[in-house]
């Protein structure tokens, strides 16, 4: 799978939008963009995940670059519930079913 | 809840006991993970089950691990002779991939192993 980068951290204020990049310049066409959030002392949980559009669900948003190079998961307000452990993992979809490689991934701290 | 369960959360033994950890994945999920998770890391991968067969195994198992899911319904992971390093959260994962198609894992909570 094609590596990701992330920023270690980043910081938020409560109720106010969360902008999260990762920037995978290596993705190829079958990678699909996956995002996990973990939170303290909890397993990685499921956020979103995408190929080529923009997609939407209950949580978050994920806004993909036209050229796939990038992608930005959107938290449209932030509680200090959503203070965690983003990863961002790219998923090639001839490799499902085998495991996921998680970075360190990129810590959000939200204040109150 | 029919989330991923494991068991016990938390662990504490002392170096050279032998230790076992039970993950109950979601029913009907053909695929189990294990992986480890050591302060400030991301999780690393360790081995996966499909149905009862263990299908890859990382460098990271070493000879003490050992992982069984006999019927291809829960799994256990075994240490033995356990060392200091071997002190991490140790996170179980279960899917149900389609071929062609990406897959999301669902995580249990982690059994966090202190080794003194």
């Amino acid at each position: 799978d094609a590596k990701t980068t992330q920023p270690n951290s980043m910081e938020s204020n409560e109720e106010e939008p969360v902008h999260l990049p990762c920037n995978h310049s290596t993705i190829s066409g079958t990678d699909y963009i996956h995002w996990y959030r973990q939170l303290p002392s909890q397993g990685p949980e499921y956020v979103i995940h995408g190929l080529t559009s923009n997609v939407n669900n209950r949580m978050a948003s994920l806004a993909i670059a036209e050229d796939r190079k990038s992608s930005t998961l959107i938290l449209h307000r932030a509680t200090l519930r959503d203070a965690a452990v983003y990863y961002c993992i790219l998923r090639d979809s001839d490799n499902y079913g085998q495991n996921f490689v998680f970075g360190p991934g990129t810590r959000l701290s939200v204040l109150p | 809840d029919t989330g991923v369960s494991q068991d016990p959360r938390h662990k504490i033994t002392k170096r050279g006991q032998n230790v076992t950890f039970r993950c109950d994945p979601i029913s009907e999920h053909n695929r189990l993970y294990w992986y480890r998770q050591t302060l400030g890391q991301g999780p690393e991968f360790l081995t996966y089950f499909q149905n009862e067969a263990q299908l890859e195994k990382s460098r990271l198992l070493s000879d003490r691990f050992s992982a069984e899911r006999p019927k291809g319904s829960f799994s256990t992971l075994e240490i033995q002779r356990t060392e200091q390093g071997d002190s991490a959260m140790y996170l179980c994962a279960s899917s149900a991939p389609l071929a062609g198609r990406t897959d999301t894992q669902y995580f249990g909570p982690g059994t966090r192993l202190t080794v003194l």
